[in-house]
């Protein structure tokens, strides 16, 4: 069952930029978390952010909640091309695991 | 900084074959994970378990079996392993006090091409 997906699923954009990726989820959450993935190694968390809060930053790094459109965005200020990856939301369900979206490719070009 | 250890980078077995997957973190996490992670499907939670010698499984299990005898190890088991399990197998760790709640690590990930 899938809770999470991403919006756009692939992304291309000049260094400096800034990038935004959506999530949508169907059913209600407490917390919702962003992993980036270099190509060819494992997850790595970015930020959880709970469903009492709004915004959340972690340097570049932007996070918006908005439950009453069941939807979150990040958002990556002044792009690099070491961003390149694969970016995930994750949402825990009404059975307690973690789901994972199937991720936006963002691409920054030099 | 927590550390997942996944045994092998790339495996290639045969079809039929018993195959483990050994996953080590260092941080004395209570709860791990194995996914599956397979291109247009995401990633897909096989087990997981949140005690030693304690298991729950996941979204699709079916052909799969884990051992958790100690903390820090957590093993995946591909029974006789099929062609449909080629994948990207990643394994994750995370706290204790729920299991939806934190931030899970990861490993850099297991290859597996069954021939």
């Amino acid at each position: 069952s899938q809770q999470g997906e991403e919006d756009p699923q692939a992304l291309s954009i000049q260094e400096g930029e800034n990038a935004t990726m959506n999530c949508s989820y169907k059913t209600s959450i407490n917390n919702l978390q962003w992993y980036r993935q270099n190509s060819g190694r494992g997850l790595v968390h970015l930020i959880l952010i709970r469903s009492n809060e709004r915004e959340k930053h972690s340097g570049r790094l932007r996070v918006t909640l908005d439950t009453s459109k069941k939807s979150s965005s990040l958002l990556i200020t002044a792009s690099r091309a070491a961003d390149t990856a694969s970016y995930f939301c994750a949402t825990d369900s009404n059975t307690g695991k973690l789901i994972f979206g199937q991720g936006t490719t963002l691409q920054v070009k030099p | 900084d927590v550390k997942v250890t996944q045994s092998s980078r790339y495996l290639v077995k045969r079809t039929g074959e018993k195959v483990f997957l050994e996953c080590v973190q260092d941080m004395d996490h209570e709860n791990m994970f194995w996914y599956r992670q397979d291109p247009g499907l995401g990633l897909r939670l096989i087990y997981f378990s949140y005690d030693v010698k304690m298991k729950e499984k996941g979204d699709i299990p079916e052909g799969y079996s884990v051992s958790r005898e100690k903390k820090e190890r957590f093993s995946l088991i591909l029974e006789s392993a099929s062609t449909n399990q080629t994948s990207m197998y990643l394994c994750a760790s995370s706290p204790g006090g729920g299991v939806s709640n934190q931030p899970q690590h990861f490993g850099d990930g297991t290859r597996l091409s069954i021939l």
